[in-house]
C-alpha cells in the first residue's frame, strides 16, 4: 500500500530560526495535504497541493509540492513559539482516507 | 471554517464493554466521514472510511467486528468499541469531508482509556 515517509521526526529550534520538513511517497500522489496538530489537539488543515510542481505561501510557510508529484516541504521562516506542534503531510484524500506521514515535531526554544 | 464534534471526548469504561462514539458535522453535510487512531506521539492510523448509507470500508487489520461503523445521516457517524480491551485504549479522531477530493476537517477527539 501507500506509505508516506516524513523527516525529521523532532526538530529543535530557536526562536526566530527556519524550519523545513519534508515528506516523501512510495507512490505518485493525487494531492498531498499538511495538517498541523497542536500538543493536546486535534489536526487541523493547513493546505493541499494539488498540482506538479506547485508552491503556496502563507504568511511565513511555505508549502511545495514536487514535480514527480512523490514528494512535498514545508518550510517555515523565522519560527514564532505558536509555530509549536506536531506537523503532518498526508497524501491522497476525499474519497478516501488519507495516508499520514508520521509528522515532525517542531520545538522552539525561546 | 467547517465544523466537526466529537463525543464524548473522554471516556473510561471497563474491560468487556462497549463504547459508542459519536461524530458529528455541525455546520456542512458530509457526504464521506474517516475514522482515525493516534497512539501518543504517533501519526494517525486511519481506520475506516464511511460514506452516508453504505457500509463502511476498513483497512487491512482493522476488525470490522469489533469497530462498528454507522454512518446514519450526511452529519452523524457512529464507531462502536465492542468488548473493549485495555489495548484499546487510544485517541480515536474522526475527521469528515464534504466535497471528494477536498480537505478533511477533524473532530477533536476522543480519549478512550479501557482498564
Amino acid at each position: 500500500g501507500q506509505q508516506v515517509m516524513q523527516i525529521p521526526q523532532y526538530q529543535h529550534v530557536q526562536e526566530g530560526e527556519d524550519f523545513t520538513t519534508y515528506c516523501n511517497s512510495s507512490t505518485t500522489l493525487s494531492n498531498i495535504q499538511w495538517y498541523k496538530q497542536r500538543p493536546g489537539g486535534h489536526p487541523v488543515f493547513l493546505i493541499q497541493l494539488v498540482k506538479s510542481g506547485e508552491v503556496k505561501k502563507q504568511k511565513r510557510l511555505t508549502f511545495q509540492f514536487g514535480e514527480a508529484k512523490k514528494n512535498s516541504s514545508l518550510h517555515i521562516t523565522a519560527t514564532q513559539t505558536t509555530d509549536v506542534g506536531t506537523y503532518f503531510c498526508a497524501g491522497g484524500g476525499g474519497a478516501d482516507g488519507l495516508t499520514f506521514g508520521k509528522g515532525t515535531h517542531l520545538i522552539i526554544q525561546p | 471554517g467547517a465544523v466537526v464534534s466529537q463525543h464524548p471526548s473522554r471516556v473510561i469504561c471497563k474491560s468487556g464493554t462497549s463504547v459508542k462514539i459519536e461524530c458529528r458535522s455541525l455546520d456542512f453535510q458530509a457526504t464521506t466521514m474517516f475514522w482515525y487512531r493516534q497512539f501518543p506521539k504517533q501519526s494517525l492510523m486511519l481506520m475506516a472510511t464511511s460514506n452516508e448509507g453504505s457500509k463502511a470500508t476498513y483497512e487491512q487489520g482493522v476488525e470490522k467486528d469489533k469497530f462498528l461503523i454507522n454512518h446514519a445521516s450526511l452529519t452523524l457517524s457512529t464507531l462502536t468499541v465492542t468488548s473493549a480491551h485495555p489495548e484499546d485504549s487510544s485517541f480515536y479522531i474522526c475527521s469528515a469531508s464534504f466535497r471528494a477530493g477536498y480537505e478533511q476537517y477533524f473532530g477533536p477527539g476522543t480519549r478512550l482509556t479501557v482498564t
